[in-house]
C-alpha cells in the first residue's frame, strides 16, 4: 500500500528566502515520487520527479528535491523565493505497479511575503 | 503543440442528474487519467486508460465510469449525481504506457457543480 503525508498545510516565507515544502512516503515497491504545482486556475505542471536514478533531483524554476529513502522522505527546496512561486504544490507518489494507485498529497499552499 | 484539452469547462447540474466530461489529450499521447479534486479529500485518482482500455482504477463508486476512443480522447461520465460530486475533475495524458509512473500532462479541468 502506498501514502504521502504533506506535513504542513501552509508554509509562508520572504521573498528571497530558503523554500522548504515536507513529504513524506509510504510504499511497498520502489516509488516513482513528483512534485506538482498549481497556480490558481491553473492545471498542474511537473516540477520534478524521482525514479530511482539521482537521488538529488533538479526540477524547474529552481527547485530541487532529495530523496531519502531511511527516512522516506522527498522534501521540496529552492534556495531563493520569488513571488511567482506563490501557489499550491503537490507531492505525488505512483508504485509502478499494475496495482498501485497514484497517490496525492493533500497540498501545501506557498505563501510568498514581499 | 496544443495542450490537453477539457469540456466544457463550467457544468452545474442537480441531484439525480447525469454528466459527461470530455477530455482531448496531446497529440501522440495515448494515455489519460481522470481525477477529481475537492477541498475536503484533495486530489483523487479515478482511473487510466491506454489505447482504449482501462488500466487502473481508482476507490470511486460505480456511478463513475469512462471510456477511451480510437483517437485516444477520452470521456467520464458520472451518473446520478450527489451534492458530494461538485468538484474541479482534472484530466491528464501520458505518452508512455505506464502512464502513472512518467510525467502527466495536465489540463484545466471542469468544474462542476451539483445543486
Amino acid at each position: 500500500a502506498q501514502s504521502v503525508t504533506q506535513l504542513d498545510s501552509h508554509v509562508s516565507v520572504s521573498e528571497g528566502t530558503p523554500v522548504l515544502l515536507r513529504c513524506n512516503y509510504s510504499s511497498s515497491y520502489s516509488p516513482s515520487l513528483f512534485w506538482y504545482v498549481q497556480h490558481p486556475n491553473k492545471g498542474l505542471q511537473l516540477l520534478l520527479k524521482y525514479t530511482s536514478a539521482a537521488t538529488l533531483v533538479k526540477g524547474i524554476n529552481g527547485f530541487e528535491a532529495e530523496f531519502k529513502k531511511s527516512e522516506t522522505s522527498f522534501h521540496l527546496t529552492k534556495p531563493s523565493a520569488h513571488m511567482s512561486d506563490a501557489a499550491e504544490y503537490f507531492c505525488v507518489v505512483s508504485g509502478g505497479n499494475r496495482d498501485d494507485k497514484i497517490i496525492f498529497g493533500k497540498g501545501t499552499r506557498l505563501h510568498i511575503l514581499p | 503543440k496544443a495542450g490537453v484539452t477539457q469540456t466544457p469547462r463550467y457544468l452545474i447540474k442537480t441531484r439525480g442528474q447525469q454528466v459527461t466530461l470530455s477530455c482531448s489529450p496531446i497529440s501522440g499521447h495515448r494515455s489519460v487519467s481522470w481525477y477529481q479534486q475537492t477541498p475536503g479529500q484533495g486530489l483523487q485518482f479515478l482511473f487510466e486508460y491506454f489505447s482504449e482500455t482501462q488500466r487502473n482504477k481508482g476507490n470511486f463508486p460505480g456511478r463513475f465510469s469512462g471510456r477511451q476512443f480510437s483517437n485516444s480522447r477520452s470521456e467520464m461520465n458520472v451518473s446520478t449525481l450527489e451534492l458530494g460530486d461538485s468538484a474541479l475533475y482534472l484530466c491528464a495524458s501520458s505518452p508512455l504506457a505506464g502512464g502513472l509512473s512518467g510525467e502527466q500532462f495536465f489540463g484545466p479541468g471542469t468544474r462542476l457543480t451539483v445543486l
